[in-house]
């Protein structure tokens, strides 16, 4: 069964660069899609972006300008960076695997924007 | 954009009972390419139906899902305990963002 582990700092000072870590287990990241999906606090969702295994990535519009999604399959990880963050971008961030579907999501992790 | 609105906000209704909730879409969803998850408190979504009525693997056969163009619809048809959560239908047929409704919370009655 593939699990996912987010990993990143939980807390990001306004202007700067969040950036958060996708482990991979049970499974290869080879021949899959990887996505982020974030939620804020009592909100719903929002998908961020993907990244397939060989490096081709594709990101939401509203982000784009400011998101970056790298993978090392050496490691079996996916990364996310999502730059000059307000408190806007505080939320839980997962990661997931697939580009359309979503079937397997790590556990997710709450990022704080705030001084 | 495909704007996706899900109704009701909240659901309260009693265990045992059939719970209809409705996701209509700004623009025809191409090829019924809509899911369904459901989200309990501290835990990430779980896919519980793709193509607007095919059943993930492992989902019970008390969920079912219909619908096509804008207006798709996730029913449960007895509710269990385990069943009382948010439920968030996406829209994958577009492109890029794969957009997700605002939620339907089922809540205990």
């Amino acid at each position: 069964q593939v699990q996912l582990q987010e990993s990143g700092p939980g807390l990001v000072k306004p202007s700067e660069t969040l950036s958060l870590t996708c482990t991979v287990s049970g499974g290869s990241l080879s021949g899959y899609y990887w996505s982020w999906i974030r939620q804020p606090p009592g909100k719903g969702l929002e998908w961020i972006g993907y990244i397939y295994y060989s490096g081709s990535t594709n990101y939401n519009p509203s982000l784009k300008s400011r998101v970056t999604i790298s993978v090392d399959t050496s490691k079996n990880q996916f990364s996310l960076n999502l730059s000059s963050v307000t408190a806007a971008d505080t939320a839980v961030y997962y990661c997931a695997r697939g580009q359309l579907l979503f079937n397997f999501w790590g556990q997710g992790t709450l990022v704080t924007v705030s001084s | 954009e495909i704007v996706l609105t899900q109704s009701p906000g909240t659901l309260s209704l009693s265990p045992g009972e059939r719970a209809t909730l409705s996701c209509r879409a700004s623009q025809s969803v191409s090829s019924s390419f809509l899911a369904w998850y459901q989200q309990k408190p501290g835990q990430a979504p779980r896919l519980l139906i793709y193509g607007a009525s095919s059943r993930a693997t492992g989902i019970p056969d008390r969920f079912s899902g219909s619908g096509s163009g804008t207006d798709f619809t996730l029913t449960i048809s007895r509710l269990e305990p385990e069943d009382f959560a948010v439920y968030y239908c996406q829209q994958y047929g577009s492109s890029p963002p794969k957009t997700f409704g605002q939620g339907t919370k089922v809540e205990i009655k």
